[in-house]
C-alpha cells in the first residue's frame, strides 16, 4: 500500500515571491509520482510527473518538482509565482505495477497580489 | 481534446434517496474512477473499473455500488442516500498502461438533506 503525505495544508505568498509545496509519500514497492492541479470549480489536471531518468522534471508554466528516493520526496517549486496559479496542489503516488493512484491532502496555494 | 463529462455540477437529494452519477468520457479509455474529495482528505478512490462491466472496489466503498455498461460510460450509485455522502464527487479515466494520467471531470458537489 501507499500514503502521501502533504506537509503543508495551505501556503499563501505574494506574488512574484518563491514556492515550494512539499509532498512525501510512504511505499513497499516502486512508484510513479504526479502532482496534479485543481483550480476553483473545475476538476483536476495533470501538472508534471515522474515515471523514471531524470529525477527533475518540469511543467509547461514553470513549476518543476524533484524525485529523492532517499527521502520519499516529491517536492513542488516554481521561481516566482503568479496570481493566477491560486489552486490547490494535489500530489500522487501510484506503483509501476498498478493503475491506482493515492492522493495527498492537498495544499491549497494562494497567490496574494 | 480529452473529456471526462459528468451530467450534473450540482445536485440536491433527500435521505434514503436512490441517486445516480453519471460520467461519460470520448477517450476510448479503458480505465475509469469515481473519488469523492472532502475539505482536508483529499481524494478517495470509491470503486474503479478496467473494462466493461468489470469492477473494483476502491478505499471507501460502502454504501456505493457502480455500473459500466458500456465503455464510456461509468454510473456511480448512492443505493439509500444518506447525509454523510455530501462532498464533491470526481470521475477520471485512463487509458491502459500503468504511467498513464488520469483525466478528471469537473466534479458533481452532491447535497444530501
Amino acid at each position: 500500500a501507499q500514503s502521501v503525505t502533504q506537509l503543508d495544508s495551505q501556503v499563501p505568498v505574494f506574488e512574484e515571491a518563491p514556492v515550494e509545496l512539499r509532498c512525501n509519500y510512504s511505499s513497499s514497492v516502486s512508484v510513479y509520482l504526479f502532482w496534479y492541479v485543481q483550480y476553483p470549480n473545475q476538476g483536476l489536471q495533470l501538472l508534471l510527473k515522474y515515471l523514471s531518468g531524470s529525477t527533475l522534471v518540469k511543467s509547461i508554466n514553470g513549476f518543476e518538482a524533484e524525485f529523492n528516493k532517499s527521502q520519499t520526496s516529491f517536492h513542488l517549486r516554481k521561481p516566482s509565482v503568479h496570481i493566477s496559479d491560486t489552486a490547490e496542489y494535489f500530489c500522487a503516488v501510484a506503483p509501476t505495477s498498478g493503475s491506482r493512484l493515492t492522493f495527498g491532502e492537498g495544499t491549497q496555494l494562494t497567490v496574494n497580489p | 481534446d480529452v473529456k471526462v463529462t459528468q451530467s450534473s455540477r450540482y445536485l440536491v437529494k433527500r435521505t434514503g434517496e436512490k441517486v445516480f452519477l453519471e460520467c461519460v468520457q470520448d477517450m476510448d479509455h479503458e480505465n475509469m474512477f469515481w473519488y469523492r474529495q472532502d475539505p482536508g482528505l483529499g481524494l478517495r478512490l470509491i470503486y474503479f473499473s478496467y473494462d466493461v462491466k468489470m469492477k473494483e472496489k476502491g478505499d471507501i466503498p460502502e454504501g456505493y455500488s457502480v455500473s459500466r455498461e458500456k465503455k464510456e460510460r461509468f454510473s456511480l450509485i448512492l443505493e439509500s442516500a444518506s447525509t454523510n455522502q455530501t462532498s464533491m464527487y470526481l470521475c477520471a479515466s485512463s487509458s491502459t498502461g500503468y504511467n498513464q494520467p488520469q483525466h478528471f471531470g469537473d466534479g458533481t458537489r452532491l447535497s444530501i438533506l
